[in-house]
C-alpha cells in the first residue's frame, strides 16, 4: 500500500496568512491525487484533483502542485471558512490512502 | 444536484453486522462507481472499497477484504455496505462517495452526510 504522510499535522496561522501544507508518498503517484477540506461534523469536500485542477465552485486561492511523491496543497491567503482539517488522498493504485490530515488552526 | 443520503445512525454489539445504505439522486446511478469510506472519532480517512454501480465490479482494501460487503440495486439507486463480524475499532461514520469522472475511479466530487456505527457491548 503507498503511504501517504502530510506535514504538518497541526498548522496555527492567522487571517490572510499564506499556509503550505505537504503530502509525501511512500512512493511515485505520480500526479494522482486530491485534497479535501472537512469541517467539524462534516463530510469532507473536494478542493484539487489530479494535483493541481480546481474544483468546481472553490475559490482560486487553494492550489495544488508537485508530483511524484511530494506534493503541495497551497492556500494563498487564509480567510475564517478555511479553518479546518485537510486531507490528500491518492488514487495511482489501489488500495487509495489517505494522509493522517492537516489541522488548520486559529492563531 | 447530486445527492447522496444514508442511513441512519446504528448501534451494535460485537460480533454483529450492520448495513450502511447510500441513496443516490440528481445524476444517472450506474454511470459513476462508488467509495465507502470511514473515519473513527477524532481520526482520519480510511478507505474501505469501491463498486461499480454499472456491473458491481469491487475493490476491497486489504484491510476489510473478508468482511466487507458492497452491492447496489439499480432500481433504488442504491449502495449498501455490509461490514461483519464488528469489533469495537469499528466504531466509525461511514461515508458513500461518489466518483468524480464516470468510468475512471479516483476522487470524490460528492459525499454521503455520514452514517454513525458505535460497536459495544
Amino acid at each position: 500500500d503507498i503511504q501517504m504522510t502530510q506535514s504538518p499535522s497541526t498548522l496555527s496561522a492567522s487571517v490572510g496568512d499564506r499556509v503550505t501544507i505537504t503530502c509525501r508518498a511512500s512512493q511515485s503517484i505520480s500526479g494522482w491525487l486530491a485534497w479535501y477540506q472537512q469541517e467539524p461534523g462534516k463530510a469532507p469536500k473536494l478542493l484539487i484533483y489530479d494535483a493541481s485542477s480546481l474544483a468546481s465552485g472553490v475559490p482560486s486561492r487553494f492550489s495544488g502542485s508537485g508530483s511524484g511523491t511530494e506534493l503541495t496543497l497551497t492556500i494563498s491567503s487564509l480567510q475564517p471558512d478555511d479553518f479546518a482539517t485537510y486531507y490528500c488522498q491518492q488514487y495511482n493504485s489501489y488500495p487509495w490512502t489517505f494522509g493522517q490530515g492537516t489541522k488548520v488552526e486559529i492563531k | 444536484q447530486v445527492q447522496l443520503v444514508q442511513s441512519g445512525a446504528e448501534a451494535k454489539k460485537p460480533g454483529a453486522s450492520v448495513r450502511v445504505s447510500c441513496k443516490a439522486s440528481g445524476y444517472t446511478f450506474t454511470t459513476f462507481g462508488l467509495s465507502w469510506v470511514r473515519q473513527a472519532p477524532g481520526q482520519g480517512l480510511e478507505w474501505m472499497g469501491w463498486i461499480s454501480a454499472y456491473n458491481g465490479d469491487t475493490k476491497d482494501a486489504q484491510n476489510f477484504q473478508d468482511r466487507v460487503t458492497m452491492t447496489t440495486d439499480t432500481s433504488t439507486s442504491t449502495a449498501y455496505m455490509e461490514l461483519r463480524s464488528l469489533r469495537s475499532d469499528d466504531t466509525a461514520v461511514y461515508y458513500c462517495a461518489r466518483d468524480a469522472i464516470a468510468a475512471r475511479p479516483g476522487w470524490f466530487d460528492a459525499w454521503g452526510q455520514g452514517t454513525l456505527v458505535t460497536v459495544s457491548s
